[in-house]
């Protein structure tokens, strides 16, 4: 079944205790994206991936690092969680946009985390 | 500030009633995609809108593309609890970069 999975769906951690979300997709697609949803702020791009071994910026980066060392993986690494990072998080794959309709973003299930 | 415009923010109707959601921007985008979400789960895609004026159907969903390839709209005809959900529209820019509204909160009472 071709899906995004992310590890662990609950995290409920301490300030300061360095912290990795797991992201891995089976679909082989090249683009691979982090995202935080708060309520009424909707979805918000962390970072984003167009291949391995590049990464850029998203909306909100500050806080968050991430790496792409293989294509199927995305891990989302907090350094230093704080509370305003309390979350939840989904991580998600594309395929290169060619202008198809049949384009679209896979999403991951979810990670809720609260740094306390 | 949201680059994609929702409206409205919260919708409840009865069973077989009609719903709109309204998408709106001031930028261009190369597609538009509408997704829907239920709690506990992840986004998923319910359609990707690319040509200017574009009307796509999926069974009682009606999508629409703004001409001008700023705004979109979801029309679901006679409505069912099933249908309840958090409506996203993401609107995808030349570097493939996905700009999500802040979504629109549909509850379709029995």
């Amino acid at each position: 079944e071709a899906q995004v999975t992310q590890n662990p769906r609950y995290l409920i951690t301490v300030t300061g205790k360095k912290l990795t979300v797991t992201c891995s997709q089976n679909m082989n697609h090249e683009y691979m994206s982090w995202y935080r949803q708060d309520p009424g702020l909707g979805l918000r791009q962390i970072y984003y991936s167009m291949n391995v071994e590049v990464t850029d910026k998203g909306d909100v980066p500050e806080g968050y690092k991430v790496s792409r060392k293989e294509k199927r993986n995305f891990p989302l690494i907090l350094e230093s969680p704080s509370p305003n990072q309390t979350s939840l998080y989904f991580c998600a794959s594309s395929s290169v946009f060619t202008g198809g309709e049949d384009y679209g973003y896979t999403f991951g299930s979810g990670t809720r985390l609260t740094v306390v | 500030t949201q680059l994609l415009e929702q409206s409205p923010q919260f919708l409840s109707i009865q069973e077989g009633e009609n719903l709109t959601v309204y998408c709106n921007s001031s930028s261009v985008f190369s597609s538009l995609q509408w997704y829907r979400q239920e709690p506990g789960e992840g986004p998923v895609l319910l359609v990707t809108v690319v040509t200017g004026g574009e009307v796509k159907k999926l069974k009682r969903l009606t999508f629409q593309f703004g001409d001008a390839r700023k705004d979109s709209s979801l029309h679901i005809t006679a409505a069912q609890p099933g249908d309840t959900g958090l409506y996203l529209c993401a609107g995808v820019d030349n570097d493939y970069k996905l700009s999500f509204g802040a979504g629109t909160t549909v509850t379709v009472r029995a």
